[in-house]
């Protein structure tokens, strides 16, 4: 167990919805980063906040958000869901200071999109 | 660009056997490398991490990888393997002022009886 919980642990909507996934991070870490894993592109790193400020993008397409929250928590916003959407989505921690050092994942959240 | 490389997406080792994974990163990719393990419907688990104090890095379950720099490579080995090493290895590049990881496309580890 890393100490990063996420919810839910499977989502499974249409095409078209929204889905809010949940992240928190382990206790004292203030970096959470986001990544998404699929079968065709791998692990890729989407978004990473600090502190509740965001410090780095990546490949995050315009129709997903983030945010962290004054308790540190994270949530990941998906909208105008397409097909090619469902994947593994992972939340990882690391803290405390600023530079990245080891990231602890949660378990994922399977989002499957019909 | 920064680019971590597993060579071989699957490999296939008898139990007892040595088990060596194989990953290579390239220049740009900052100090700090990562091997992580991923079981069947479950998260990525740390193995080990490089950064710098040492170039044989031992991990859990008897894990380890040597850092070369001539080579750029981190290649993971273990000895002997067991049934249950069978699972998914992520190689990882990325720390100080970069905060992201890159994933290598990871190699599927199975142990034969």
């Amino acid at each position: 167990d890393s100490g990063v919980t996420q919810t839910p642990k499977h989502l499974i909507t249409a095409t078209g919805q929204r889905v809010t996934l949940r992240c928190s991070p382990r206790s004292g870490d203030l970096s959470v980063y986001w990544y998404q894993q699929s079968l065709d592109q791998g692990l890729q790193f989407l978004i990473q906040y600090y502190n509740g400020e965001e410090r780095a993008k990546g490949n995050i397409l315009e129709r997903f958000s983030a945010q962290q929250f004054p308790d540190l928590h994270s949530e990941l916003n998906l909208s105008s869901l397409e097909l090619g959407d469902s994947a593994l989505y992972f939340c990882a921690s690391s803290g405390p200071g600023q530079g990245a050092d080891t990231q602890y994942f949660g378990p994922g959240t399977r989002l499957t999109v019909l | 660009a920064q680019s971590v490389t597993q060579l071989g997406s699957h490999v296939s080792v008898s139990e007892g056997a040595l088990v060596l994974l194989r990953c290579n990163y390239s220049s740009s990719v900052p100090p700090y490398l990562f091997w992580y393990v991923q079981y069947p419907n479950q998260g990525l688990q740390l193995l080990l991490k490089y950064t710098s104090a040492a170039t044989l890095v031992k991990g859990i379950n008897g894990f380890e990888a040597e850092f070369k720099k001539s080579e750029t490579s981190f290649h993971l080995t273990k000895p002997s393997a067991h049934m249950s090493d069978a699972a998914e290895y992520f190689c990882a590049g990325g720390g100080g002022s970069n905060y992201k990881l890159t994933f290598g496309k990871g190699t599927l580890l199975t142990v034969n009886p």
